[in-house]
């Protein structure tokens, strides 16, 4: 349970606010991903990176911007959200980038945008 | 891209009896089919997963096929147990990436 960890586990943000998130992983793996989960889409593929390297961005909107600055932290920096952003920010981690291997989830950030 | 359609959204069972979860998916390149349980207020966490070049796959009570030439793969829970209850998601790998299917709330009732 503690191979993904994320911080915050929780955050209320007004719409002007500026922060980040955080996800580490202690598993040794090349390969890490941004998901969000809101009732309407359970797990919506944000950005996924593989050595450091962004190789797929899911058509996000700019106000997300990742930040993998080696290959067991990834960051989402967050400014001028949207209410509609409100839901939970799961990160994951896999062996590498090839999508063939099991992806480990955090436990996540509840964001609240106000 | 890749789509992933999942069925059904809600199933509900008595203890005891079997449950089956069906996905289909569009991009005849996927090549690794895993299954995730997330339990309320949990992460989601692999329960079993299949690759192209098998079609069955079984790990005691759970276990899921694949159709490669039908684009399609199933989840099959056998004497469910309240435990099991849970939303389950099927994903097909794109890339580096995968895709997951919108969920199945699972409840079993005992």
């Amino acid at each position: 349970e503690t191979g993904v960890t994320q911080t915050p586990r929780h955050l209320v943000m007004g719409m002007t606010n500026k922060k980040s998130l955080k996800c580490e992983q202690h598993l040794g793996h090349n390969a890490m991903y941004w998901y969000k989960q809101s009732a309407k889409k359970p797990l919506e593929l944000m950005f996924v990176y593989s050595l450091e390297e962004r190789v797929e961005n899911n058509s996000v909107p700019s106000r997300f911007s990742p930040e993998c600055p080696n290959s067991s932290h990834l960051f989402l920096h967050l400014h001028t959200l949207q209410p509609e952003d409100s839901a939970l920010y799961l990160c994951a981690s896999s062996q590498d980038g090839t999508g063939g291997y099991e992806q480990y989830f955090g436990p996540g950030t509840r964001l609240t945008v106000t | 891209g890749e789509n992933v359609e999942q069925h059904p959204s809600t199933l509900s069972v008595q203890e005891g009896d079997s449950a089956v979860i069906k996905c289909t998916y569009s991009d005849s390149a996927s090549n690794y089919f895993p299954w995730y349980k997330q339990e309320l207020g949990k992460r989601p966490q692999l329960i079993i997963d299949i690759r192209s070049n098998v079609g069955e796959k079984k790990d005691q009570r759970i276990a899921v096929t694949l159709n490669k030439t039908a684009k399609h793969f199933s989840l099959h829970i056998t004497e469910t147990q309240p435990e099991d209850s849970a939303v389950y998601f099927c994903a097909a790998s794109v890339g580096p990436a995968l895709i997951f299917g919108k969920g199945t709330t699972l409840s079993v009732s005992s």
